[in-house]
């Protein structure tokens, strides 16, 4: 089975700008989690998303926001860019179940 | 909320060492997973261990959950274990919202 998928791998955008993620999860998963590693902060739980409704959210601003599509593929959006919002964005993927299985991220550098 | 610690936040090994790396969790947990970040930053699911003990290869891991903390045992480190790593647990009410202690950063030399 292929694994958790997220594209673009690595991202570069300037304040103010907005930004899509991607992610595909596991075949016959679909919850989908996203979380955002940054230095300071570590990992943080951003929200999760299954069958297309947002179940859970973390303690983000409205400028983060996600969708989940009906074939379980979810994409996250950040509008109005700042410099703190560079991170690694990891996605993550469940039956649902306990267990989460994680994709390789995507690297966003704001400028 | 619940807190993870992890400790120690930093080890230095030489190949061929063991070490035991712990996690306390603050209250009762429903699921706890132990993860290996990878230099490039995936994170590689190494164990799903609410409570007792599991073995896989070099590494196995225990969960006492009546005491609150989880040990990830790491025998004949090899530099490839390089990296750091997570805990995370999740709790009543969090579904799909894992709490990531601060990780355990581990440098094997050879």
């Amino acid at each position: 089975k292929a694994g958790v998928t997220q594209t673009p791998r690595y991202l570069i955008k300037t304040r103010g700008q907005q930004v899509t993620l991607s992610c595909s999860p596991i075949s016959g998963h679909r919850s989908v989690s996203w979380y955002q590693q940054t230095p300071g902060q570590g990992l943080q739980f951003l929200f999760e998303y299954f069958s297309e409704t947002q179940r859970n959210k973390g303690n983000f601003p409205g400028r983060f926001s996600g969708r989940q599509f009906s074939n379980s593929r979810s994409e996250m959006n950040v509008s109005t860019l700042e410099l703190g919002d560079s991170a690694l964005y990891l996605c993550a993927s469940s039956i649902p179940g306990p267990q989460q299985f994680f994709g390789p991220g995507t690297r966003l550098t704001v400028l | 909320g619940i807190q993870v610690e992890q400790s120690p936040p930093d080890l230095i090994l030489q190949e061929g060492a063991n070490s035991t790396l712990r996690c306390n969790f603050s209250d009762s947990v429903n699921n706890l997973q132990w993860f290996h970040q990878n230099p490039w930053g995936q994170l590689i699911n190494l164990f799903y261990i609410p409570s007792g003990t599991k073995q896989n290869g070099r590494l196995s891991a225990t969960t006492v959950a009546t005491e609150r903390y989880s040990l990830l045992y790491i025998s004949s480190s090899q530099t490839t274990d390089s990296g750091v790593y997570f805990c995370a647990v999740d709790y009543g009410g969090s579904q799909g919202n894992l709490i990531f202690g601060k990780g355990t950063k581990l440098s094997v030399k050879p």
